[in-house]
């Protein structure tokens, strides 16, 4: 199982412009998470989808953000425009159906925005 | 907002020891969870303990959970090097759907 991929692994950009974040879940899962770490706000659940339906997405930070799961093996994390403070490390996790709720995490994708 | 909050943030133990991580967190829970991230990679689930379960074990790692302190404890044995890490407890709420809420995180090092 190659396990949850995450593209770009480093993403440098400037200010205003238009970034987006892309992931594939584990074949299989039902569940789809996007999660931002940064070292003052710790890991932070932005929006989440079950059988590609956003289900909560009380986490994004602001309209500037925007996130879409077209299929079940391929999600995109927008953010138009970029700026300085969404600097963060970016990560998406999946998990099957169950009621335990272990995720699987991707390596992440390291955003700076100049 | 963070549900967990880890204690303490910054852990510096020698190969052998023990060393003891814990988790307060703030409402009523299905599940926690306690998770390690090394450096600059994704985290990784370690083990899942259910809110009706007080203590787990998984190898090296002893969970325990206390429901009516709201809290959690991550014990290693016998550390190792490739340990040094940082450790996140998470949680499912009751009533809170399939969000799982991370703590801010305790930083392990062992040293050798």
């Amino acid at each position: 199982d190659a396990g949850v991929i995450q593209s770009p692994r480093h993403e440098v950009t400037e200010m205003g412009q238009e970034v987006t974040l892309r992931c594939k879940p584990i074949s299989g899962h039902d569940y789809l998470f996007w999660y931002r770490q940064t070292m003052m706000r710790g890991l932070e659940l932005l929006i989440y989808f079950n059988n590609n339906v956003p289900i909560d997405d009380s986490g994004m930070p602001e309209d500037r953000f925007s996130a879409k799961m077209p299929n079940a093996s391929f999600s995109t994390l927008k953010i138009q425009p970029s700026e300085p403070r969404d600097s963060a490390v970016y990560f998406c996790a999946s998990r099957r159906e169950s009621k335990t709720g272990e995720l699987f995490f991707g390596e992440g994708s390291r955003l700076t925005v100049l | 907002s963070q549900q967990g909050e880890e204690d303490p943030q910054a852990l510096s133990i020698q190969e052998g020891e023990n060393a003891t991580m814990n988790c307060s967190y703030k409402t009523s829970i299905n599940n926690l969870q306690w998770y390690r991230q090394n450096s600059g990679r994704g985290l990784v689930h370690l083990i899942l303990i259910r809110s009706n379960e007080r203590e787990k074990h998984s190898g090296r790692l002893r969970v325990t959970l206390d429901t009516s302190k709201k809290s959690s404890s991550l014990l290693i044995t016998a550390s190792r090097a490739a340990d040094t890490a940082s450790y996140f407890c998470a949680t499912v709420s009751t009533g809170g759907g399939n969000k799982l809420t991370f703590g801010t995180g305790t930083q392990l090092k062992v040293e050798l």
